[in-house]
């Protein structure tokens, strides 16, 4: 696609249950990175996909959080058993190696 | 580890008011700055990449400028669609991820 394509743009739970967000990179881009920005606060890095390569997971807050990225394209970050201190806006972005990286739009995740 | 730190945290201008935004930043091995520039509600949208001390780069009323400690974000004449959160990111060493400041809010009033 033309730009990285993040599913849903907005998403509420209710605390402890389970959440998926999709992350489809930009055609072509090898590198693939999750962020989470929380109400006034900067971008935290959570975790980093490079072709076939181990994933650089030390972001990621907790254990209930996971990532994998399908056939080096669409990225799923997985959070278990939400809590309300995930609410926060998720932010996929794609990159050639070493070069710009290009974000979505984000999913807002509430967790009520 | 990689550290950034954005200054001021906001600005306002009035429309035409020339200014700068600057981003200090330490990094074992610099690969590379980014800013960014982020309106409420959206991803942010990639403006720059610097990568040696020196160089510089331009787009419309925005130049961003870099030396071995900061770089700088400057605006020339304002409008009021230059508002937004400015980020600036590094990239350093063997470590491919990008380390974010906390932004400056610009606000160029009419």
């Amino acid at each position: 696609g033309a730009g990285v394509s993040q599913s849903p743009s907005n998403k509420v739970t209710e605390k402890g249950k389970d959440v998926e967000l999709r992350c489809d990179p930009i055609s072509g881009h090898t590198a693939l990175y999750w962020y989470r920005q929380s109400l006034g606060q900067g971008l935290e890095f959570l975790i980093y996909f490079q072709g076939n390569s181990a994933p650089d997971k030390s972001g990621l807050p907790s254990d209930r959080f996971s990532a994998e990225r399908t056939g080096g394209s669409v990225s799923t970050l997985t959070i278990q058993r939400t809590q309300q201190e995930d609410s926060a806006v998720y932010l996929c972005a794609s990159s050639l190696p070493s070069l710009d990286a290009f974000f979505g739009q984000g999913t807002r995740l509430t967790v009520v | 580890e990689d550290q950034v730190t954005q200054s001021p945290e906001a600005l306002r201008l009035q429309e035409g008011e020339s200014s700068s935004l600057n981003c200090s930043y330490t990094v074992s091995g610099l690969r590379g700055l980014f800013w960014y520039r982020q309106d409420p509600g959206k991803g942010p949208e990639f403006l720059f990449t610097l990568y040696s001390a020196g160089e510089e780069k331009e787009k419309e009323r925005l130049k961003a400028t870099l030396t071995k400690k900061e770089s700088f974000l400057h605006i020339t004449a304002p409008k009021p669609e230059d508002s937004a959160t400015y980020l600036c990111a590094v990239q350093g060493g063997s470590n491919y991820k990008l380390t974010f400041g906390k932004g400056t809010l610009l606000t160029v009033n009419p």
